[in-house]
């Protein structure tokens, strides 16, 4: 499977926007990037997911390098709730439907 | 919708004795996976299933464990005899294979303590 590389911990200001990197270097045509988060005593939830091309939802947005091997995670206006592990991880659909789950960014919001 | 739902949610129980897990995924959900979690490995895939069937397996530690789905509402993880290096939090997820939808939803997860 293919790696991702993740910061281990990230601090943000409350209502400021945050930028959370991943590099995947050895990305495969075809695997997706995933993008999960875990707030405390929680289980994982997803968050966002893309291909090729840059990504919004209501949660996140998730910007894609030219040539894939890099993606960054943009919270927009960050929350005490958004305190969570964040998590890269990168899933080949020929490979059916398993995700694998590395070590994450672990995102403190100061308010 | 409940989400998906485990019990019990926290478990306490001498080694040795045997411990079973609980999970009901999301209704109309064809992909069930169970993970564990602890500090030191982090969040592991033990077993996934697609519509009841074992896929892969190669996650689950030893014999001890053993997973099974009867049916599509249904599944359990079972530890017997159970040891105090299993103490961890284990969630269950569902997700819908094969619909293009790539989303998988956790439970709140079991806090296993062997004791």
């Amino acid at each position: 499977d293919a790696k991702t590389t993740q910061p281990n911990s990230m601090e943000s200001n409350e209502e400021e926007p945050v930028h959370l990197p991943c590099n995947h270097s050895t990305i495969s045509g075809t695997d997706y990037i995933h993008w999960y988060r875990q707030l405390p005593s929680q289980g994982p939830e997803y968050v966002i997911h893309g291909l090729t091309s840059n990504v919004n939802n209501r949660m996140a947005s998730l910007a894609i390098a030219e040539d894939r091997k890099s993606s960054t995670l943009i919270l927009h206006r960050a929350t005490l709730r958004d305190a969570a592990v964040y998590y890269c991880i990168l899933r080949d659909v020929g490979a059916g439907n398993m995700l694998t789950f590395g070590g994450g960014t672990r995102l403190m919001v100061k308010p | 919708d409940a989400g998906v739902i485990q019990s019990p949610r926290h478990e306490v129980t001498e080694m040795g004795q045997e411990v079973t897990l609980r999970c009901k995924p999301i209704s109309g959900h064809n992909s069930l996976f169970w993970y564990r979690q602890t500090m030191m490995r982090g969040l592991e895939l033990l077993i996934y299933f697609n519509n009841n069937v074992p896929i892969d397996d190669s996650g689950m530690p030893e014999d001890r464990f053993s997973a099974k789905m009867p049916n599509a509402s249904f599944s359990t993880l079972k530890i017997q005899p159970s040891e105090p290096r299993d103490s961890a939090v284990y969630f269950c997820a569902s997700s819908s294979f094969g619909t293009g939808i790539l989303e998988q939803y956790f439970g709140p997860g079991t806090r296993l303590t062997v004791t």
